[in-house]
């Protein structure tokens, strides 16, 4: 079975740094693009950044450009993401999710990101 | 960004009746490839999202046949021939052609 457990979440200060993880099993993650959708409470999903199966391409939504790092080591099945000078609105349950090439086919449970002081 | 528009935001539905739900996109999704990156999520009351179709019509792994997918270009619709219980939640649908990948706003589907 398709597996993705995300850690990481947690309280963060306005301006801090948090890393998010994400550990793959039941498929062979290395020929899969991997992404990262966040919820904020109560609201819709937000696509946030994807990576490729190499880890050689990278894309990310407006918002978190320069701020967030995508990355992959598939020598360990993980996804990251690495968020820095968090903000208020950056609040939410961030999912990793797998890509088959056009859809988001498994999602984990989500990993809470709270930023407050 | 190609904003997607889903109609209605509520619906609620008798159960063994069916549902509809409609996606709208600002532009059309037919990727350079050919291919319709659109996508329809289900979401129940505290769980993560699960993918019911891909590119427009094709139900994923274990999805119910009552959930059917059509449309073309920038006009599409979910369907389900007869709403059971556990199919409450949120549906969303999701355009993977360009990016960055966006979202509809989510209907939310309730039984009456």
């Amino acid at each position: 079975d398709v597996q993705l457990v995300e850690s990481g979440g947690g309280l963060v200060q306005p301006g801090g740094s948090l890393r998010l993880s994400c550990v793959a099993s039941g498929f062979t993650f290395s020929i899969y693009a991997m992404n990262w959708v966040r919820q904020a409470p109560g609201k819709g999903l937000e696509w946030v950044s994807v990576i490729t199966n190499s880890g050689g391409s990278t894309s990310y939504t407006d918002s978190v450009k320069g701020r967030f790092t995508i990355s992959r080591d598939n020598s360990k099945n993980t996804l990251y993401l690495q968020m820095g000078s968090l903000r208020a609105e950056d609040t939410a349950v961030y999912y990793c999710a797998r890509e088959p090439t056009g859809t988001l086919d498994h999602w984990g449970q989500g990993a809470l990101v709270t930023v407050s002081s | 960004e190609i904003v997607m528009t889903q109609t209605p935001l509520s619906s609620p539905v008798t159960l063994g009746q069916p549902a509809s739900i409609s996606c709208r996109s600002s532009q059309s999704l037919v990727h350079s490839d050919g291919n319709t990156y659109l996508s329809w999520l289900q979401q129940r009351p505290g769980q993560p999202p699960r993918l019911l179709i891909y590119k427009i019509s094709n139900r994923f792994s274990g999805v119910p046949d009552r959930f059917s997918g059509s449309g073309a270009g920038t006009d599409f619709t979910l369907k389900i021939s007869r709403v059971e219980a556990e199919d409450v939640g949120v549906y969303y649908c999701m355009q993977a052609t360009q990016f960055p990948y966006t979202f509809g706003q989510g209907t939310k589907l309730e039984i009456k």
